[in-house]
């Protein structure tokens, strides 16, 4: 049982590349979430999907996009990479009505925009 | 906007002591209220839930919540060098299950 499962965990892009982050759960849990935490930011929401096939914008979503493919999968997409979004970026998920177990993260993608 | 709020530290204690972790938090709604531990380099980890007032216990830690007062705090008691990592406190009640989390306590237990 893998839990949450992002890839990659380390990346370098230049300015102005695109990339795809991708992350899946096992959990049949509904609601999946892209955080991004910074030293002295704490963790600040980027984007959530509340169950497969919706999507709303966070704290943070200026320069993203998401994807919710299906129930596992929920993915984070950079467009035009900028130094600002250097970052680690985590995924989470979570089940509705079992509140009593909080968020599952992935492990994190480092990010570093060149 | 929402806001939690943790004091940054670093907190130290010495080992075997009682490690007290706060946050306070401007939403009165919030009815979830959550502990994380991250540990450099991590992701962060659930460690304690709490949902209504008074104290809730799970061996060394207890996690304490007056919503009167807006206040959370998390009791580490016997703190071991390994309890060393940043604790995230985080506050939920949307429909969503959002949580907004604070910055983060930097713990070091020190031998």
């Amino acid at each position: 049982n893998a839990g949450v499962t992002q890839t990659p965990k380390f990346q370098v892009l230049k300015t102005g590349q695109s990339m795809t982050l991708q992350c899946a759960q096992d959990m049949n849990h509904n609601s999946m979430y892209w955080y991004r935490q910074d030293p002295g930011m704490g963790l600040r929401l980027i984007y959530y999907s509340a169950s497969e096939g919706t999507t709303d914008k966070g704290e943070v979503p200026n320069g993203y996009n998401v994807s919710r493919l299906n129930k596992r999968e929920f993915s984070l997409r950079l467009e035009s990479a900028a130094p600002s979004q250097t970052s680690v970026y985590f995924c989470a998920s979570f089940q509705q009505g079992t509140g009593g177990y909080g968020y599952t993260f992935g492990s994190g993608t480092r990010l570093t925009v060149v | 906007q929402k806001e939690v709020e943790q004091n940054s530290g670093p907190l130290s204690v010495p080992e075997g002591a009682i490690a007290s972790l706060n946050c306070t938090y401007s939403d009165r709604g919030s009815q979830s209220f959550f502990w994380y531990r991250q540990y450099s380099g991590k992701s962060p980890e659930l460690i304690m839930s709490i949902y209504s007032n008074g104290d809730k216990e799970d061996g060394r830690f207890t996690a304490q919540l007056n919503k009167a007062s807006q206040y959370v705090s998390l009791l580490i008691r016997d703190s071991q060098p390994s309890d060393s990592a940043t604790y995230l406190c985080a506050v939920g009640g949307g429909s969503q299950g959002n949580l907004i989390f604070g910055k983060g306590t930097k713990l070091s237990v020190k031998p």
